[in-house]
């Protein structure tokens, strides 16, 4: 069964400092992963994909099929950051996403 | 663009009750999916519609229903409401499966 892992319920940094949102998944084939983020009375929305190589709001993810993993990774973070961040998963075709339980990013002043 | 509009916002419904959930999906998206949202479980897929067409389904039991319309919007059933099924039901729409998901706000349901 495909599975997604967040293992940091809540993950708070300083601004300036470097940001990384841990994410796992389990998918016997070759998965589509994006990362979806809900900042503060905001709907859920797609934050990035793995096939599309860009950096959104200066985060970047690189998917590492040796270790399952599309951390979620930027340089120097911004109070603006502060949001929910969830890690989601695709087989393709009209497979739905498995989400992970979502890591709630605190960025302190 | 208008965005993914849900209704009813919030609903309170008491158990062994049927309730219908509507999402309009952003017009010319032909792809709408639904999602339910609790602390303890987190997102989960419920099904997918493209086109009238049911393509996929979640692991939810029977109780658990959908349509889509020929104008795209769909709706959701659950019946015999269960304790357990409160939660927010969140509804996505893209133009095509596996592409971008827009949200929408959610339906609040509590089941008493």
């Amino acid at each position: 069964a495909q599975r997604v892992t967040q293992p940091e319920k809540l993950l708070s940094v300083f601004k300036g400092a470097p940001v990384e949102l841990k994410c796992n998944y389990s998918y016997s084939g070759s998965p589509e992963l994006f990362w979806y983020v809900q900042y503060s009375r905001q709907r859920l929305q797609l934050l990035l994909r793995h096939i599309s190589r860009e950096s959104i709001k200066g985060f970047t993810a690189d998917l590492n099929k040796g270790e399952t993993s599309f951390h979620l990774k930027k340089p120097f973070a911004q109070e603006e950051d502060s949001a929910m961040y969830y890690c989601a998963l695709t087989g393709g075709g009209a497979d739905g996403l498995t989400f992970g339980k979502g890591t709630h990013l605190i960025i302190q002043p | 663009k208008a965005g993914v509009t849900q209704t009813p916002r919030y609903l309170i419904k008491t158990r062994g009750q049927q309730v219908t959930l509507s999402c309009s999906p952003i017009s010319g998206h032909r792809s709408v999916s639904w999602y339910q949202q609790t602390p303890g479980q987190g997102l989960q897929f419920l099904f997918e519609y493209f086109s009238e067409t049911q393509r996929n389904k979640g692991n939810f039991p029977g109780r658990f229903s959908g349509r889509q319309f020929s104008n795209s919007r769909s709706e959701m059933n659950v019946s015999t409401l269960e304790l357990g099924d409160s939660a927010l039901y969140l509804c996505a729409s893209s133009s095509d499966s596996n592409e971008k998901l827009f949200f929408g706000s959610g339906t609040q349901l509590s089941v008493l």
